[in-house]
């Protein structure tokens, strides 16, 4: 089935430095990718749209500034958490649609900055 | 491998109709178990989860799952759906703190009226 590969799994960082995590779709073209934050025991929630080519449609909250989203290619989408803080400690996770086969979701990614 | 399978790609009932959606999975040990339903444009929303205990775990807007360890399945039911369930439903399999989550391709429900 559809595969998409999110890395790294784990990272922890220092409080000021910026983190990139990568989304790829390993097997399909994904034009719409999408990225979520979770925090403990609570539901993921959406944090843009991911669109290849264009600027990333980000929901209402979510500062454009600080996680910086790329989508260069069909198969590859960046989150970049700048300045990172203790408080953007949670779990990130991506996802793309293939239209045949539903959406897949990556593995996602414990951050922790310290 | 851990996997999750949502057999059903798109489903379509009637208003007041029962509901279930299947889910089954693959885990190296007893995992613990989500659905969430994402409407339209919006993010993913925790429906239910099993950790333990009682294996029929009942969850917002009523739904319910039962947890089968023998048939490595966790499906949800709703007695009697509603036009605002039209949604899309993924099943999640994972540990606590979600270092390793797996997510189902998704199931598209339909309402018909």
């Amino acid at each position: 089935g559809a595969v998409v590969s999110q890395h790294p799994s784990w990272v922890i960082c220092k409080s000021g430095t910026s983190v990139k995590i990568e989304c790829r779709s390993l097997d399909f073209q994904a034009t719409t990718m999408f990225w979520y934050r979770q925090f403990p025991k609570q539901s993921l929630m959406l944090m843009a749209t991911s669109n290849e080519g264009s600027k990333a449609t980000y929901e209402q909250g979510v500062e454009k500034d600080k996680f910086l989203i790329n989508h260069a290619s069909l198969t590859l989408s960046t989150l970049t958490v700048t300045s990172a803080h203790p408080e953007d400690s949670s779990f990130y996770i991506c996802s793309a649609r293939d239209p045949g086969r539903g959406y897949t979701f990556g593995s996602g990614t414990r951050l922790t900055v310290v | 491998a851990q996997s999750v399978t949502q057999p059903d790609i798109h489903i379509t009932v009637s208003e007041g109709a029962s509901l279930e959606l299947r889910c089954n999975y693959s885990y190296g040990a007893t995992p613990y178990l989500f659905w969430y339903v994402q409407s339209p444009g919006q993010g993913l929303q925790l429906l239910l989860k099993y950790f333990s205990g009682d294996t029929l775990v009942q969850g917002i807007k009523g739904f319910e799952a039962e947890f089968k360890r023998s048939q490595s399945s966790f499906n949800l039911r709703k007695p009697s759906v509603h036009w605002s369930d039209a949604a899309e439903y993924f099943c999640a399999v994972g540990m606590y703190n979600n270092n390793d989550m797996r997510f189902g391709a998704g199931t598209r429900l339909t309402v018909k009226p």
